[in-house]
């Protein structure tokens, strides 16, 4: 089984500042690597596929990055409903989640 | 619009039996994955398996293999989730969700079902 790990457990960030969020993969995953997030009492959602691609409706401020084993999402400028919880995914072989980075305002 | 219903929240007692559904519409049921992923309280994403209402053909994880049973009713365009024996630990929040056509992500989830197991 792949193991993702996801670091920081949490960031603390001011609005307008620049979040940083990383997934490890234990092997490679080529670009299957997906990205989620999960606000408070809510279903998560999908934001990026293909390790770079934003799912339907996302906003440009989410990008993500990487390949192989080493993977980033970054929100360019936190907006307040960006607090939330964000999981990664990855679909190279079968699937399994991240643990999860909690994004908190600071 | 594509939309995933699932039913309500459900109190149990351990040992008992529970079925919960997940109902699709604004696509073809049967042509998309179904899959269930657990969250227990305070706690990440853990997928559960999947269903391909077509043919029913169904994939579990290994560490959920043998503890549920996910079946399909593709001409009501439901899926299901069940056990037979509940316990204390199958506390958590149930997301059913659709597999993208081509990926193995998840593009639509459901609204979660919360399942209480209590003595």
């Amino acid at each position: 089984e792949i193991v993702l790990t996801q670091s920081p457990a949490t960031l603390s960030v001011s609005p307008g500042e620049r979040a940083t969020l990383s997934c490890r993969a234990s092997q490679s995953v080529s670009s299957n690597l997906a990205w989620y997030q999960q606000k408070p009492g809510q279903a998560p959602r999908l934001l990026i596929y293909g390790a770079s691609t934003r799912a339907t409706g996302i906003p440009a401020r989410f990008s993500g990055s990487g390949s192989g084993t080493e993977f980033t999402l970054t929100i360019s400028s936190l907006q307040s409903e960006d607090f939330a919880v964000y999981y990664c995914q990855q679909y190279n072989n079968w699937l399994t989640f991240g643990g999860g980075t909690k994004v908190e305002i600071k | 619009e594509v939309q995933l219903v699932q039913s309500g929240a459900e109190v149990k007692k351990p040992g008992e039996s529970l079925k919960i559904s997940c109902k699709g519409s604004g696509y073809s049921f049967s042509s998309y994955w179904i899959g269930w992923v657990r969250q227990m309280p305070g706690k990440g994403l853990e997928w559960m398996g999947i269903i391909y209402p077509g043919d029913s053909d169904t994939k579990y994880s290994p560490s959920f293999q043998g503890q549920v049973t996910i079946s399909a009713d593709k001409s009501i365009s439901t899926a299901y989730l069940q056990w037979s024996s509940l316990r204390a630990s199958d506390t958590a929040m149930y997301y059913c969700v659709r597999r993208d056509i081509a990926m193995v992500i998840f593009d639509y989830w459901g609204q979660g079902a919360l399942v209480t197991v209590s003595s």
